[in-house]
């Protein structure tokens, strides 16, 4: 089955404990990006890459890194969490980058930091 | 920059109702693609549709369709005969373009639609 995936799907951490959460997508696709979801902030950004060993950052790069060693593997890295990191995760996948192409997301990962 | 609206942020109704879930955009380029997800309650999204603008043919699916209209800048989501199962937030979102190669979507607030047994 076609899928991204993700895990945790839930985390409950202290402040400033190295953390990661893996994502890995099985359809073989070149772009993979997470996104934040907030309270009325919606969805946004936070890094994307558009193949192996390329990463940039998007809208909310702060706190974050990111590494794309593998085609199929996207991990999400906070070195220090913080309380303002508390949020819903979603890594996301496309055949490419281009805006023609349809994001698919995972299934999401619900962190706490206190 | 684009955005994308979505007026209406709580809707009920009862099983079997007609609903539609509202999208309003703005966007300077001349082609773009629109695109509607699905929020159930057990969080994940789930990718409903994409439309291409220079498209403008309506489409349904089973109990769900769109209507698109380039000249309000719209893309509404209808679903017919409402069930319990459709009980989710649903996002409208627009694809943009940062640069070659790569691009983000770019979501309204979402609409949380829940139907009453």
């Amino acid at each position: 089955e076609a899928q991204v995936t993700q895990n945790p799907r839930y985390l409950i951490t202290v402040t400033g404990k190295k953390l990661t959460v893996t994502c890995s997508q099985n359809m073989n696709h070149e772009y993979m990006s997470w996104y934040r979801q907030d309270p009325g902030l919606g969805l946004r950004q936070i890094y994307y890459s558009m193949n192996v060993e390329v990463t940039d950052k998007g809208d909310v790069p702060e706190g974050y890194k990111v590494s794309r060693k593998e085609k199929r593997n996207f991990p999400l890295i906070l070195e220090s969490p913080s309380p303002n990191q508390t949020s819903l995760y979603f890594c996301a996948s496309s055949l490419s980058g281009s805006r023609t192409d349809t994001q698919y997301f995972g299934p999401g990962t619900r962190l706490t930091v206190l | 920059a684009q955005k994308v609206t979505q007026a209406q942020t709580e809707i009920s109704v009862v099983e079997k109702e007609d609903v539609t879930l509202d999208c309003v955009y703005e966007t300077r380029d001349t082609t773009y693609y629109l695109f509607w997800y699905k929020q159930p309650p057990s969080g994940e999204l789930v990718f409903l549709i994409r439309r291409n603008s220079f498209d403008e043919q309506n489409e349904i699916s089973g109990r769900y369709s769109w209507n698109f209209q380039k000249s309000t800048s719209s893309f509404n989501f209808t679903i017919t005969a409402s069930q319990v199962v459709d009980s989710a937030v649903y996002f409208c979102a627009l694809s943009e373009f940062i640069i070659q190669g790569a691009q983000k979507l770019v979501f309204g607030q979402g609409t949380r639609l829940t139907i009453n047994p």
